[in-house]
């Protein structure tokens, strides 16, 4: 089976940094994607890391230890309109449409 | 391309009774995918279809069942209804590789 744990709640300001971490326990692992998910709305690809390291899409960032089996994504320059909630989630197989989602990240960006 | 959509967006049934969800694929996705939201919690896995044959299930009873058309269309259905099946129910389509799940905006299942 597959489990991702998630912080429930992380708060910031506008124009901060804030990373939100992602810790996996998985019986056969390909890699990790994050989605976004504001408030009744469906949740939009963010980013996908299949090898370890860095990829950067924008304000936003994944990062990926194989070896740690932990993730995180970190946005940058925070919006308002960042708040929203944010989910790891792992492909079950090389099929990546069948996702195992983390329990999900909360966040609330204030003035 | 239009995106991926589902019907109907708000849905209240009775304990007991059966339910037909429905989700159009975005064009040119031969995968479809639905997931159970529910409150407070992240979209779980209830199965796939690709090419209109069942691909994969999470653990769901069998009274979760679905179809998928020769246009990639997809139905979920479920029978006897219980208090909790309340949740948002999520399609997602895709297609090959693709590393991206495409998802509607779900329909908000309330049993009573």
């Amino acid at each position: 089976g597959q489990s991702l744990e998630q912080p429930s709640e992380v708060t910031a300001v506008e124009g901060a940094i804030v990373q939100i971490n992602c810790t996996y326990q998985t019986s056969g692992f390909y890699g990790l994607s994050w989605y976004q998910q504001h408030d009744g709305g469906a949740p939009t690809f963010l980013s996908y890391n299949a090898l370890d390291g860095l990829e950067e899409t924008g304000r936003f960032s994944s990062f990926l230890s194989r070896s740690d089996s932990y993730g995180y994504l970190l946005l940058q320059e925070l919006q308002m309109k960042d708040s929203a909630s944010y989910f790891c989630a792992a492909p079950m197989n090389t099929g990546f449409q069948k996702l195992v989602f983390g329990t999900g990240t909360r966040l609330l960006v204030s003035p | 391309e239009t995106g991926v959509t589902q019907s109907p967006t708000h849905l209240i049934k009775t304990r007991g009774q059966q339910v037909t969800l429905r989700c159009s694929s975005q064009s040119g996705h031969n995968t479809v995918s639905w997931y159970q939201q529910a409150l407070g919690q992240g979209p779980q896995f209830i199965f796939q279809y690709y090419r209109e044959e069942e691909n994969g299930r999470g653990n769901f009873p069998p009274r979760f069942s679905g179809l998928q058309f020769p246009n990639y269309s997809s139905e979920l259905n479920v029978n006897a209804l219980e208090l909790d099946d309340s949740a948002l129910y999520l399609c997602a389509s895709g297609s090959g590789q693709n590393t991206e799940a495409f998802f509607g905006q779900g329909t908000r299942l309330t049993v009573v």
